[in-house]
């Protein structure tokens, strides 16, 4: 089954404490994002990679990291959270530059 | 900047009966795509229906159809003969045409409820 997974789908953590949402995808997609969803905002562009080793900012990317060294992965790195962090997250994948985004079923993350 | 604008924050309607809801957006783009997902209590985002700039013809998948007007910047989703399955959060989504552009932006999006 074609599918985007993220893990852990819940997280609860203390300020400062360094963690890593990872997001998978089975469809090799060559474009892959992270959007994190606020009550009243929509769903914000944190960072997005259009290949292997290829990544760049979106619209809101202060304290977040990503990596791509593989095709299929695309984790999410907050390396010291803050409560301003605390979010639904989700991540996206997409074959081409047109193609139907694949979103993820999303990550709940609460920063104390 | 682009920007997508959904004025409605709730929208309610009555099973079978049809519901439109608005989108307008900002851009100065000639060429972009426009999308409306859909957010269930589940969380996950599905697609709903996705419009090519370029095409005249307004589009349609079952009973959800979109009323594109390129000049006035609208976007309106219209869902026939509802059903109570298609309750949910309802976000609208600008895509430019830009070489390497992986910009997708979401409006604030309506809350519908389907009323039995």
């Amino acid at each position: 089954e074609a599918q985007v997974t993220q893990n852990p789908r819940y997280l609860i953590t203390v300020t400062g404490k360094k963690l890593t949402v990872t997001c998978s995808q089975n469809m090799n997609h060559e474009y892959m994002s992270w959007y994190r969803q606020d009550p009243g905002l929509g769903l914000r562009q944190i960072y997005y990679s259009m290949n292997v080793e290829v990544t760049d900012k979106g619209d809101v990317p202060e304290g977040y990291k990503v990596s791509r060294k593989e095709k299929r992965n695309f984790p999410l790195i907050l390396e010291s959270p803050s409560p301003n962090q605390t979010s639904l997250y989700f991540c996206a994948s997409r074959y081409g530059r047109w193609e139907t985004q694949y979103f993820g079923p999303g990550t709940r993350l609460l920063v104390l | 900047a682009q920007t997508v604008t959904q004025s409605q924050p709730e929208m309610s309607v009555q099973e079978a009966e049809t519901v439109t809801l608005s989108c307008t957006y900002d851009t100065s783009e000639s060429d972009y795509y426009l999308f409306w997902y859909k957010q269930p209590p589940s969380r996950q985002m599905i697609l709903v229906i996705r419009q090519e700039a370029y095409k005249q013809q307004n589009a349609t998948e079952n009973r959800f159809s979109v009323n594109f007007q390129k000049a006035a910047k609208s976007f309106s989703l219209k869902i026939s003969d509802s059903q109570l399955g298609d309750a949910a959060m309802y976000f609208c989504a600008y895509s430019p045409d830009l070489q390497g552009a992986q910009k997708l932006v979401f409006g604030q999006g309506t809350r519908l409820t389907i009323n039995p």
